[in-house]
């Protein structure tokens, strides 16, 4: 069975500071891997996924995630946040070529301070 | 996202009754889903449909119906059987060649 941990519940962070939000999937099987994010009372904005190629895969908002095959993490990463991220950052995973159900981590709330 | 719209964005419900929230979307996606959410915790699905005229259950399906007739359409109804149906409802469409699914607004019902 897939199961996806993101290991935070909860990541403070000062503006213009880097930030990464963990997220480690266990699945016997090849997967496809994704971050979205929730503003208050929103629902969920896809920010970048991974299905094949490259490891390091480039989203919107100047997020960038990395796939960790070995390691089985797909952290999300950015360089400077903005007071503007703070939100509810979700990872999710599937298996490859399967459909089926997406997987949710608990979610991780990242608050950006002045 | 602009191609799915779900309403109403709020609800309220007394106990004991029947409420049924919409979804519709102009995406041309065939799959579309029904997640839970609540405070502290990640979604959980609870149905969902690849076709028109099909759909399965996800993991908690109890106290939930739903129908879908027309691909643009996915309706949930939440029965009086539901135990604890204040949450946050989300609704999905999935894009099939990359397995990618997009989320509407949501509904918030509570129950009174």
């Amino acid at each position: 069975a897939q199961s996806v941990t993101q290991l935070d519940s909860q990541v403070p962070v000062f503006e213009e500071a880097p930030v990464e939000l963990r997220c480690n999937y266990s699945s016997s099987v090849s997967v496809y891997l994704f971050w979205y994010v929730q503003y208050p009372n929103q629902g969920l904005q896809l920010l970048l996924k991974y299905l094949s190629g490259s490891t390091l895969v480039k989203g919107i908002n100047g997020f960038e995630a990395e796939f960790n095959k070995s390691q089985t993490s797909f952290h999300l990463r950015k360089p400077s946040v903005h007071i503007s991220d703070t939100a509810e950052y979700f990872c999710a995973v599937r298996r490859y070529n399967q459909g089926g159900k997406l997987i949710f981590g608990q979610g991780t709330e990242l608050s950006v301070k002045p | 996202d602009g191609g799915i719209t779900q309403s109403p964005k709020y609800l309220f419900r007394k106990e004991g009754q029947n409420v049924t929230l919409s979804c519709e979307q102009n995406l041309n996606h065939d799959a579309m889903y029904w997640y839970r959410q609540d405070p502290g915790q990640g979604l959980r699905l609870i149905y969902y449909s690849q076709i028109v005229n099909d759909f399965q259950k996800g993991d908690i399906a109890e106290g939930y119906s739903v129908s879908r007739e027309k691909k643009e359409s996915f309706p949930l109804t939440v029965t009086s059987a539901q135990k604890n149906p204040t949450a946050f409802y989300l609704c999905a469409t999935e894009e099939g060649p990359t397995d990618t699914q997009y989320f509407g607004p949501g509904t918030r019902l509570t129950v009174l």
